[in-house]
């Protein structure tokens, strides 16, 4: 699975959207990109993924970039309880089930 | 909503002592997984089962043993505890159709004295 490295921490005023980066310059065609975060003493939330179009659900965006070699998780208004660390995973789909967890951004949200 | 629940919160063992974790998942997912998280190395995976009676090693196996018997239930076993396997273990399932969407539960705090 391809590599990714992201900054170890961000800050972002609450109300304001949070945009988180992930480098993923090796990734290959049949590689996805996964956004998990984790909240102080909780075990890790699943957010979004995509293969190439970008993506939106209730939670977040998640902005691929035309070559797919690096990818931006956006919380369009970030409120106090979106502080956690968050985790951008690229891997394959199919057959290998596991997910490589990397170090991840600490988003602070400061009021 | 997805449940995954783990049987303990916090368990102090001793070493030597041979350690059961509990995971049941509600949402009849074929897929279970039991990580370990440590300050400075992320989380990483012990092992993985993807259906009753199946299991693959992940990362870091070693020292670990498993039991999935029934499909909502994934044990993990700490043979003979050892002060290094001083960790938070999470337990984790998802579904064959969605295997790329892990339900965590929310982990247990093991200390080996």
């Amino acid at each position: 699975d391809a590599k990714t490295t992201q900054p170890p921490s961000m800050d972002c005023a609450e109300g304001r959207a949070a945009n988180l980066p992930c480098n993923h310059s090796t990734i290959s065609g049949n590689e996805y990109v996964y956004w998990y975060r984790q909240i102080h003493s909780q075990g890790p939330q699943y957010i979004i993924h995509g293969l190439k179009n970008n993506e939106t659900n209730e939670m977040a965006s998640l902005i691929i970039t035309e070559d797919r070699k690096s990818s931006t998780l956006i919380l369009p208004h970030a409120t106090l309880r979106d502080t956690a660390v968050y985790y951008c995973i690229v891997r394959v789909g199919g057959g290998n089930y596991k997910l490589t967890f990397g170090k991840g951004t600490l988003l602070t949200v400061n009021p | 909503d997805v449940k995954v629940t783990q049987s303990s919160r916090y368990l102090v063992k001793r070493t030597g002592e041979k350690v059961f974790l509990e995971c049941v998942q509600d949402m009849d997912h074929e897929n279970m997984f039991w990580y370990r998280q440590d300050p400075g190395l992320g989380l990483r995976l012990i092992y993985f089962s993807y259906d009753v009676k199946m299991k693959e090693k992940g990362d870091i196996p070693e020292g670990y043993s498993v039991s999935r018997e029934k499909k909502e239930r994934f044990s993990l076993i700490l043979e003979s505890a050892s002060t290094n396997q001083t960790s938070m273990y999470l337990c984790a399932s998802s579904s064959y159709d969605g295997y790329e969407k892990l339900f965590f539960g929310s982990g247990t705090q093991l200390s080996v004295l």
